[in-house]
């Protein structure tokens, strides 16, 4: 079974700065992909990054990167010069060789002015 | 440009009572499935079907049904609402390549009495 963690339940990052949530996983399978999705307080699902296990560079999608560390099962989400509309629910969430998507907790991060 | 569209937005029952949340997409995404999230324990798969006439459990199928008639449609059964099933529903589609997005619905805040 696939499990993913998100050890920070909550984190405070000041405007214009960059935060990273933390984000391991635990799976066997050779194959699988990391996703990072986004919930404003709005409540909505907004996809953010994808990071396939056999991609070789770390996934950028504008301010958002993710730090793929394959050996210690970790996918990083870096969000850099953080704005106010930044202030959300992240959620870090992985699929392997099934057509299940697992998701960890979320991390809640309130940027400050 | 609908996406995938889940009714009702809120609802409330009696324990005991029954009733659908409705989902449909018009992607022609294969892959559809209901995910439940409550607070601390992100979100967990409750029902998923690959394609038409395909269902199988995730991890917290008890006290749910589904069925896949269609390739647009995926409803929710509640059998005999319980309080434990108090919980914000969402619905998410995506196609067979598993380095696809998942689509989410809007969710469906229910609560039960």
């Amino acid at each position: 079974a696939q499990k993913i963690t998100q050890t920070q339940p909550g984190m405070f990052v000041q405007e214009k700065e960059a935060v990273t949530l933390d984000c391991t996983y635990d799976t066997s399978d050779p194959s699988y992909g990391l996703f990072w999705y986004k919930q404003p307080s709005s409540g909505e699902m907004i996809f953010l990054i994808y990071q396939g296990s056999y991609d070789q560079q770390n996934a950028t999608e504008g301010r958002y990167s993710l730090n793929f560390q394959k050996a210690r099962k970790s996918a990083n989400l870096v969000i850099s010069a953080s704005q106010l509309g930044d202030s959300a629910m992240y959620f870090c969430a992985m699929r392997a060789y099934d057509y299940k998507l697992s998701f960890g907790a979320g991390t809640t991060v309130t940027v400050r002015a | 440009n609908a996406g995938v569209t889940q009714t009702p937005k809120f609802q409330v029952l009696k324990t005991g009572q029954s009733m659908t949340l409705q989902c449909a997409q018009d992607m022609n995404h294969e892959y559809m499935s209901w995910y439940r999230q409550d607070p601390g324990m992100g979100l967990r798969l409750i029902h998923y079907s690959v394609g038409a006439g395909i269902t199988d459990q995730g991890e917290v199928p008890n006290g749910y049904n589904v069925s896949r008639s269609t390739t647009e449609d995926f409803p929710l059964r509640l059998l005999s609402a319980a309080p434990s099933q108090t919980s914000v529903y969402f619905c998410a589609s995506r196609n067979r390549d598993r380095g696809q997005k998942l689509f989410f619905g809007s969710g469906t805040q229910l609560s039960v009495l």
